[in-house]
């Protein structure tokens, strides 16, 4: 199957920080979402994109799609306590039954 | 909005029981996704259904089952588990096949012994 990288693979960082985290893989997807995972739960979809090149923001979240449809990023600007999970990118082709493709995560941990 | 809802929430199995786990939306999606989370390897696919009364195989199906008479019912059936199938596992859908945007549930921690 597609393989996507993503990193870092956990972050730790002061509250008020901005936090950068990317997926990269080597095919093309034709979608890119976002997901948050808190301990205990599933994970919630934070940001979807659809176009290259599309840039979207959800309240402090700014995530882009590259332009080469290879990779995309994720910043979450002055961070806050409950900013702490476990963040995944996911790429989709709509291609056939060719499913979602998910990231290894990247676990985010906030200092006070 | 009760979304997609899995049941039991944990559970410890002996090795070679079979086992049913269960997922059920309310949200009218055609598409139905059952992943296993395992640390360091994200999620993985293991079957899905794009509608229905149809099933497929995803990157990790061996040793799993599903059906999907309904649209509402997702279940994954283990019929003889062994202990490398001890994972957390969610249970997803999606409005259609071809929209990605797939809503997950809380998941079942799964442990064989």
């Amino acid at each position: 199957g597609q393989q996507l990288n993503q990193s870092p693979q956990s972050m730790f960082i002061q509250e008020g920080e901005d936090v950068s985290m990317n997926c990269t893989s080597s095919s093309i997807f034709n979608t890119w979402l976002w997901y948050k995972q808190e301990p205990g739960e599933g994970p919630v979809l934070l940001i979807a994109l659809y176009k290259a090149g599309e840039l979207t923001s959800n309240g402090r979240l700014t995530a882009q799609f590259g332009i080469t449809r290879k990779d995309s990023f994720l910043n979450i600007s002055a961070s806050i306590p409950s900013d702490v999970g476990i963040y995944f990118c996911a790429g989709g082709t709509n291609f056939g039954n060719e499913k979602l493709t998910f990231g290894t995560g990247t676990r985010l941990t906030i200092i006070p | 909005t009760a979304g997609i809802t899995q049941a039991p929430t944990s559970q410890i199995l002996a090795a070679g029981r079979s086992m049913t786990l269960r997922c059920t939306q309310d949200m009218r999606h055609n598409a139905m996704y059952w992943y296993r989370q395992d640390l360091g390897l994200g999620l993985r696919l293991i079957h899905y259904s794009n509608t229905a009364g149809t099933t497929g195989k995803g990157e990790v199906p061996d040793g799993y089952s599903v059906s999907r008479a309904n649209t509402d019912d997702f279940p994954l059936t283990l019929a003889s588990a062994v202990p490398s199938q001890t994972s957390v596992y969610f249970c997803a859908s999606s409005e259609s096949d071809m929209n990605t945007e797939a809503f997950f549930g809380q998941g079942t921690r799964l442990t064989v012994v």
